[in-house]
């Protein structure tokens, strides 16, 4: 079955970088895209961008563009998301999520079970 | 950036009750529209896409509707296990956005 497995809890200081895994199993990896979405406490979802795992093509939110980098490794089948010049605006739960390819619509079918990444002096 | 408006932002319903939430567009998206559920402290999980598809596995007392700007998500028979809150989404065009939340609460 379709499994996203992402990397544990995480404490950063302002300023840090964070780096979060997300290792995919069950299905053939280089046929997705994997998304990143964000949600701080009590808030709603916010997308950050996506990676191509076929060819490592990216597309970031704006609102990210400059500080996000998501690489991907097929041997490992695995997606990373790292975020750099970390604030206390940037606590929240990570999720990475799957768009199968190539698909007729794009939807995020499979989720990982999220990271929560902490921002605090 | 398409925002999209959700309402209401809160509804009490009673089990088995009917129920419609709304998601409205800042510019037409087509069919490009997705609703998620999510439960404390897990993620969400995809129930309708392209308005109106359900998702494999999902019950089918959950439906969707609406094309251009005005969307709708119905829950003809609400379950106990259907009190949580739920987004719509949009694929139009990057950034992708989500509405801000539907959380649907025990009466």
């Amino acid at each position: 079955q379709v499994q996203l497995v992402q990397s544990g809890a995480e404490v950063k200081k302002p300023g840090a970088s964070v780096r979060v895994s997300c290792k995919a199993s069950g299905y053939t990896f280089s046929s997705s895209a994997i998304h990143w979405v964000r949600q701080a406490p009590g808030q709603g979802l916010e997308w950050m961008g996506w990676i191509n795992a076929a060819n490592g093509n990216t597309k970031y939110s704006q609102k990210f563009q400059g500080r996000v980098t998501l690489t991907r490794d097929t041997s490992a089948s695995t997606a990373h998301m790292e975020l750099n010049s970390l604030k206390s605006e940037d606590t929240a739960v990570y999720y990475c999520a799957r768009v199968d390819l190539p698909g007729v619509v794009a939807i995020l079918d499979y989720w990982g079970q999220g990271t929560l990444v902490t921002v605090s002096s | 950036d398409i925002q999209l408006t959700q309402s209401p932002s809160s509804l009490s319903a009673s089990v088995e009750d009917r129920v419609t939430i709304t998601c409205r567009t800042s510019q037409s998206i087509s069919t490009y529209l997705n609703w998620y559920q999510q439960k404390p402290g897990k993620a969400p999980k995809l129930l309708i896409y392209a308005a109106s598809s359900l998702q494999s596995g999902v019950p089918s007392r959950f439906s969707g509707s609406g094309s251009g700007t005005d969307f709708t998500l119905t829950i003809s028979s609400l379950q106990p296990e259907d009190f949580a809150i739920y987004y719509c989404q949009q694929t139009y065009t990057t950034p992708w956005t989500f509405g801000q939340g539907t959380k649907v609460e025990i009466k």
